[in-house]
């Protein structure tokens, strides 16, 4: 079993959408979460930076996280089809210079 | 400002040979890190360089993988004898290594692997 699951996808919504990605992970030392956003054949970009459980929101995305239950989600509003892109969380025990560990990412496709 | 570069964007070689992968930080960023990212999957960590520590090499799947770091600058990965199992995007990061900050990495585009 990987540390960090996250559904694959492809996701597919129409523009304007209310769009939930999610991660869940096995090791509870995991203090803090990211989600990055990767548009094909680019590095990836940090979008959310949150450390420990609850809300964090940056206009149309707001990031979740559920310690309790080891789950993470990041929500996106009124999605738009700029936003069609893989969706990777990431997570870190500490902020001392470990590596981060990712899930597989989501693929999401945004429709006109 | 310029953000992290990567070099060559593509490399195609045959099995066997050696090949050498560049990244150049963000200037005035102390942490840098490899990851490689095989098709349709997450990223996986390869080696970690902070300053003048010795690099975490936790990471490198093999003895075939080894990587350089110029002090604060520039840094190479190489892989030798490559093998088709090799074939994956090779990703650079930075990061200010300042304190709340190390997770904020700084991702370049990656080195498109090719092993024929």
């Amino acid at each position: 079993q990987k540390e960090v699951e996250q559904d694959p996808g492809p996701l597919s919504v129409p523009e304007g959408a209310i769009v939930s990605l999610n991660c869940t992970y096995s090791n509870s030392a995991f203090q803090y979460f990211m989600w990055y956003r990767q548009y094909s054949r680019k590095g990836p970009e940090l979008l959310m930076y949150t450390y420990s459980s609850g809300n964090k929101e940056d206009g149309r995305f707001t990031a979740q996280v559920d310690k309790s239950s080891k789950y993470i989600s990041l929500f996106i509003r009124d999605s738009q089809p700029s936003d069609s892109a893989t969706y990777l969380c990431a997570m870190s025990p500490n902020n001392a210079g470990n590596m981060l560990t990712f899930g597989g990412g989501t693929r999401l496709m945004v429709k006109p | 400002g310029a953000g992290v570069s990567q070099s060559p964007s593509n490399k195609v070689t045959e099995k066997g040979k050696d090949v050498e992968l560049r990244c150049d930080p963000i200037s005035g960023h102390t942490a840098l890190y490899w990851y490689r990212q095989r098709l349709g999957q997450g990223l996986e960590f390869l080696i970690y360089f902070q300053g003048n520590s010795a690099p975490d090499k936790s990471g490198l799947p093999s003895d075939r993988f080894s990587a350089e770091r110029t002090g604060e600058s520039v840094s190479t990965l190489t892989i030798q004898r490559t093998q088709q199992e090799d074939s994956a995007v090779y990703l650079c990061a930075s990061s200010p290594g300042l304190a709340a900050s190390y997770n904020e990495q700084f991702f370049g585009p990656g080195t498109r692997l090719t092993v024929l």
